[in-house]
């Protein structure tokens, strides 16, 4: 496809379940961004991907959250033990230069 | 730290009428600022970006300003349509990682 996609787009679990979230960037971008959005917390900056190596993982909020890529393509975002503080909107972003071109999001709700 | 914030958080404007966004930032070591659209449900679409060393970018009914070392940018919309009822999200790039810092965001309504 020509746009970033993410997957699944919506995405209910009960607390303490573990959860994958998938990004597929555009094709050569080589660099990758997970956020999130999150109702009185706006949009965060959880990790940074350039390539397979992630230089920057400040954003990430507990040692529940984990996130890989591979290939320097697909990359997937996992939550260990879900706790309902972790329901938000999930974006990616990649981009080649400046411009960062947003996925739709996952939105994640733990019951 | 970096912080980001927006004024107002809300806005409703008749359709026509000129409007300014206002976003302010903490710390003026920035390597660039970006204003995006988002609609409901939907991903981010990035607007303008304007890098530190300029003052302006203009993309058709849409002006952006920065003035680094006063910590603020504008986003100045032309004409509003009821096309334009978005949130608008202004975020800055303290460095060339391309990580950026959001702001809360304006929602904006434009009535027919």
């Amino acid at each position: 496809g020509a746009g970033v996609s993410q997957s699944p787009s919506n995405k209910v679990t009960e607390k303490g379940k573990d959860v994958e979230l998938r990004c597929d960037p555009i094709s050569g971008h080589t660099a990758l961004y997970w956020y999130r959005q999150s109702l009185g917390q706006g949009l965060e900056f959880l990790i940074y991907f350039q390539g397979n190596s992630a230089p920057d993982k400040s954003g990430l909020p507990s040692d529940r959250f984990s996130a890989e890529r591979t290939g320097g393509s697909v990359s997937t975002l996992t939550i260990q033990r879900t706790q309902q503080e972790d329901s938000a909107v999930y974006l990616c972003a990649s981009t080649r230069g400046v411009w960062q071109f947003f996925g739709p999001g996952t939105r994640l709700t733990v019951l | 730290k970096q912080e980001v914030t927006q004024i107002p958080a809300a806005l409703s404007v008749p359709e026509g009428e000129n409007l300014v966004l206002n976003c302010s930032f903490t710390d003026s070591a920035i390597y660039n600022l970006q204003w995006f659209r988002q609609d409901p449900g939907k991903g981010l679409t990035s607007l303008l970006l304007i890098q530190s060393s300029q003052r302006e970018q203009t993309s058709g009914r849409l002006n952006a300003s920065l003035d680094k070392s006063s910590g603020r940018s504008t986003l100045y919309i032309a004409a509003s349509q009821p096309g334009d009822s978005a949130t608008y999200l202004c975020a800055v790039s303290p460095s060339n990682t391309g990580k950026l810092i959001f702001g809360q965001g304006t929602t904006l309504q434009v009535k027919p």
